[in-house]
């Protein structure tokens, strides 16, 4: 059980395009998602917390209107990259916090490359 | 605000050997959860062992141990009879004990199990 899927697994997108990465709780009901950035050979970096319903927390220095985030349900947030440019290019994780809030469940990542 | 340290960017270790990574953390916290995760090439972070702080006895998995001194604020992780499958990046995390809460990784340790 607890299982996280992301899509696409990787995107390949044009500068000036915007790009919609979904995470999904398969079997279970997330009331807390988090996104995470992750450049080569570093730590993850959060990017923000989204909780279901309500509007998501960005961590200082995430730009709210680049990275728009919407926790729609229980079991899906996305994350849509608006305008993208090539230094936004990276890997993108999402997590799900269980139910009983214990630990955090990960998809297996999106890789983005903007030419 | 929590932090936590890895200070080994890199390590290896012989195939069949033992290795120990450091973890150190710094919290004004008494009830939160320590993770080890491992993050291999494919880049799924995997979770390794999961402590409670309130737990003294220290979690074991298999050939995944660790050693968590609470007062010290350590928590290393001993990964017996290495294996080549345990060449990953490994990563420490903290998270409060509460539902919804944030991780907070370390830096990272590049491990290489050398055959």
């Amino acid at each position: 059980g607890a299982v996280v899927s992301q899509h696409p697994s990787w995107v390949i997108c044009k500068s000036g395009t915007s790009v919609k990465i979904e995470c999904r709780s398969l079997d279970f009901q997330a009331t807390t998602m988090f996104w995470y950035r992750q450049f080569p050979k570093q730590s993850l970096m959060l990017m923000a917390t989204s909780n279901e319903g309500s509007k998501a927390t960005y961590e200082q220095g995430v730009e709210k209107d680049k990275f728009l985030i919407n926790h729609a349900s229980l079991t899906l947030s996305t994350l849509t990259v608006t305008s993208a440019h090539p230094e936004d290019s990276s890997f993108y994780i999402c997590s799900a916090s269980g139910p009983i809030g214990d630990t955090q469940y990960f998809g297996p990542g999106t890789r983005l490359t903007v030419l | 605000a929590q932090t936590v340290t890895q200070s080994q960017p890199e390590m290896s270790v012989q195939e069949a050997e033992t290795v120990t990574l450091s973890c150190t953390y710094d919290t004004s916290e008494n009830n939160y959860y320590l993770f080890w995760y491992k993050q291999p090439p494919s880049r799924q972070m995997i979770l390794v062992i999961r402590q409670e702080a309130y737990k003294q006895q220290n979690a074991t998995e298999n050939r995944f141990s660790v050693n968590f001194q609470k007062a010290a604020k350590s928590f290393s992780l001993k990964i017996s009879d290495s294996q080549l499958g345990d060449t990953a990046m490994y990563f420490c995390a903290f998270m409060k004990r509460r539902t919804g809460n944030q991780f907070y990784f370390g830096t990272g340790t590049s491990l290489t199990v050398i055959p």
